[in-house]
């Protein structure tokens, strides 16, 4: 499985754009590169999930570049009910071991 | 819908004992998957199951540690003659398919406690 690299903590102020970049060197072909949320006290939750170029829904953005050795989550005008813990995982197509790593802590201030 | 439950939510227990700790997935997912969290950590993957299958178990610290899902669908840990070490969250989840790049869907968890 592909090693995952993000850094351990952000800060951040409400309103602002805030992207949290992931390495993940050998990540191979037929793996996809997923993000998740997780706020004190409750599991992960789901966010992100993609392949190769953008991807973008309700809730953030996921810009992956053609070598996909890198990943960038995007939230836009963070607020403070954004402060969690934010994971990248490479998840293989149809493999089930999923490794979460240590994640990212972002911190919105007032 | 329901989402995924555990029982119990707390459990304190004394060394030396065995504990078993449940989780009931979202109905008709395939896959289940158990975890483990320090604090201050990410989950630690223990073991998968695809509907009874248990295909994964490569997670599972030692031979203490076991797991079932015998019908498909409730899935137990058991951890025998815990010890301190074993104090943790204990986390499930779901996904409705068996590929390993779906949405899992976490319960709340089980934090463990062993005296």
């Amino acid at each position: 499985l592909a090693k995952t690299t993000q850094p351990i903590s952000m800060d951040s102020y409400e309103g602002q754009e805030v992207n949290i970049t992931c390495s993940h060197n050998n990540i191979a072909t037929n793996d996809y590169i997923t993000w998740y949320q997780q706020f004190p006290s409750q599991g992960p939750r789901f966010i992100i999930q993609g392949y190769k170029t953008k991807v973008t829904n309700e809730v953030a953005s996921l810009f992956i570049p053609a070598d996909r050795k890198s990943s960038t989550l995007s939230l836009p005008r963070v607020s403070l009910s954004d402060t969690a813990v934010y994971y990248c995982l490479v998840a293989l197509t149809g493999g089930f071991k999923t490794i979460f790593g240590a994640g990212t802590r972002l911190f919105v201030k007032a | 819908g329901a989402g995924v439950s555990q029982s119990p939510r707390y459990k304190v227990t004394k060394r030396g004992q065995d504990v078993a700790l449940r989780c009931d997935p979202i109905s008709g997912h395939v896959s289940l998957y158990w975890y483990r969290q320090a604090l201050g950590q990410g989950p630690e993957f223990l073991t998968y199951f695809n509907y009874e299958a248990q295909q994964d178990k490569s997670g599972l610290p030692n031979d203490r540690f076991s797991a079932e899902r015998p019908e498909g669908s409730i899935s137990t840990l058991t951890i025998q003659r815990t010890e301190q070490r074993d104090s943790a969250m204990y986390r499930c989840a779901s996904s409705p398919q068996r590929e390993g790049r779906d949405t899992q869907y976490f319960g709340p968890g089980t934090r463990l406690t062993v005296l």
